[in-house]
């Protein structure tokens, strides 16, 4: 099956600073999202993004499907942005089943 | 916006009994459920996928006798961890996908973190 790769595992950033965190696939996909976990577990989705590059707020992505990545900015980071940021590729056919990348551990300190 | 409740956030069981987890979408008809489990600073791996009105399907290496899925309506799916043991002890999660939202708009619910003792 698909494998999804993030870089870095873990990332410690003074607040106000900026992130960049990588999502490797390593086949082609259906389409990409990224998610925020809290650390109380809450999901929240982030951007769907199968291409191109999309802006909200501090965020932003860029998914280039023909070299198998995508990009998440976060600038100007908060304490609240603090938590596990997961990417994830809709693999294959008709499935709707969501694949999880290995996620980046985000801590933003004040 | 679609929600997705689960129920309990938590529960602590002795090993060998079952637990039952629910994942309600409260504000539209899911006939596909998902259901995840994390271990601790982990990332989520799918366990099975929940048909409403027929049977489950689960991926490799999950046994469907000890995760017992059943998704009798268009609004609940539940997962029942039978004879549980310490091993099974996890943040389970669950999701659905509401109609009209393309392949995108997949809803979480707040999870269920198990212990077992």
């Amino acid at each position: 099956g698909i494998q999804v790769e993030q870089s870095p595992p873990d990332l410690i950033l003074q607040e106000g600073a900026n992130s960049t965190l990588r999502c490797n696939f390593s086949d082609s996909v259906n389409n990409l999202q990224w998610f925020h976990q809290n650390p109380w577990g809450q999901l929240i989705n982030l951007f769907y993004i199968p291409s191109g590059t999309k802006q909200n707020g501090r965020l932003s992505a860029t998914t280039v499907a023909t070299e198998r990545y995508s990009l998440l900015y976060i600038s100007s980071s908060q304490t609240t942005d603090s938590g596990v940021y997961f990417c994830a590729a809709l693999y294959g056919g008709a499935t709707n089943k969501l694949i999880f990348g290995t996620g980046t551990l985000l801590a933003v300190q004040p | 916006g679609a929600v997705v409740s689960q129920h309990p956030s938590w529960v602590i069981c002795k090993s060998g009994t079952s637990v039952k987890i629910e994942c309600r979408s409260l504000d539209f008809q899911a006939t596909t459920m998902f259901w995840y489990r994390q271990f601790p600073k982990q990332s989520l791996m799918l366990m099975a996928t929940s048909n409403e009105g027929s049977k489950a399907t689960y991926e490799q290496g999950v046994e469907k006798d000890k995760f017992l899925i059943n998704h009798a309506s268009l609004t609940l799916s539940t997962l029942t961890v039978t004879s549980a043991h310490p091993e099974d002890s996890s943040f389970y999660i669950c999701s659905a996908i509401p109609p009209g939202s393309g392949g995108y708009g997949y809803t979480f619910g707040s999870g269920t973190r198990l212990t077992v003792v």
